[in-house]
């Protein structure tokens, strides 16, 4: 069974780049998650969708997050402009219901210059 | 939800069993402590969960105290490749928050040969 895939696993860009982090959830998942780790702040909520719909946005730190899932098999976090200090890890998550057991992809490490 | 208390890290032998506690005093009657732990460059894995019964599976056991203020995730036979840092989460199961997440700053179980 293929897990939750996340692309690109590392991301170098320059301060002002827009980034595009995408994830393919479990097939048969209802639910998609975002997180993000830093060594700051640990790992945070950032948004989560069910049935392809945003429920909670309220971890996406500002205007410059924007989350999509066109399709139950696709979801992108997008960053524009990106700041140094979006550095981080990014997970995506999917969950066939609304339980506390969430299948996490390897993550997007992102640095920004 | 409640809040959870973990130690900062504990050490273990390889082959002997790892008893990781947690203290979640403040705990109610619907919340449920979940266990995840993440492996060095990985994304979060779920290793198991319960409401008041211990739980076994193939990875672990959950000893919950009675009063449910504490439990205990026991490893049984530890290897190296189980060094990581693991989470206990207590989630409201008829909360909004379901789902959600949050993660602390875990404790960090180094298994030595």
């Amino acid at each position: 069974d293929a897990g939750v895939i996340q692309s690109p696993r590392h991301e170098v860009t320059e301060m002002g780049q827009e980034v595009t982090l995408r994830c393919k959830p479990i097939s048969g998942h209802d639910y998609l998650f975002w997180y993000r780790q830093t060594m700051m702040r640990g790992l945070e909520l950032l948004i989560y969708f069910n049935n392809n719909v945003p429920i909670d946005d309220s971890g996406m730190p500002e205007d410059r997050f924007s989350a999509k899932m066109p399709n139950a098999s696709f979801s992108t976090l997008k960053i524009q402009p990106s700041e140094p200090r979006d550095s981080a890890v990014y997970f995506c998550a999917s969950s066939p219901r609304f339980s506390g057991e969430l299948f996490f992809g390897e993550g997007s490490r992102l640095t920004v210059l | 939800d409640a809040k959870t208390t973990q130690p900062t890290s504990m050490d273990c032998a390889e082959g002997r069993a790892a008893n990781l506690p947690c203290n979640h005093s403040t705990i109610s009657g619907n919340e449920y402590v979940y266990w995840y732990r993440q492996i060095h460059s990985q994304g979060p894995q779920y290793i198991i969960h319960g409401l008041k019964n211990n739980e076994t599976n193939e990875m672990a056991s959950l000893i919950i105290t009675e009063d449910r203020k504490s439990s205990t995730l026991i490893l049984p036979h530890a290897t190296l490749r189980d060094t990581a840092v693991y989470y206990c989460i207590v989630i409201n199961a008829g909360g909004t928050s379901y789902g959600k997440l949050t993660f602390g700053q875990g404790t960090i179980l180094t298994v030595h040969p």
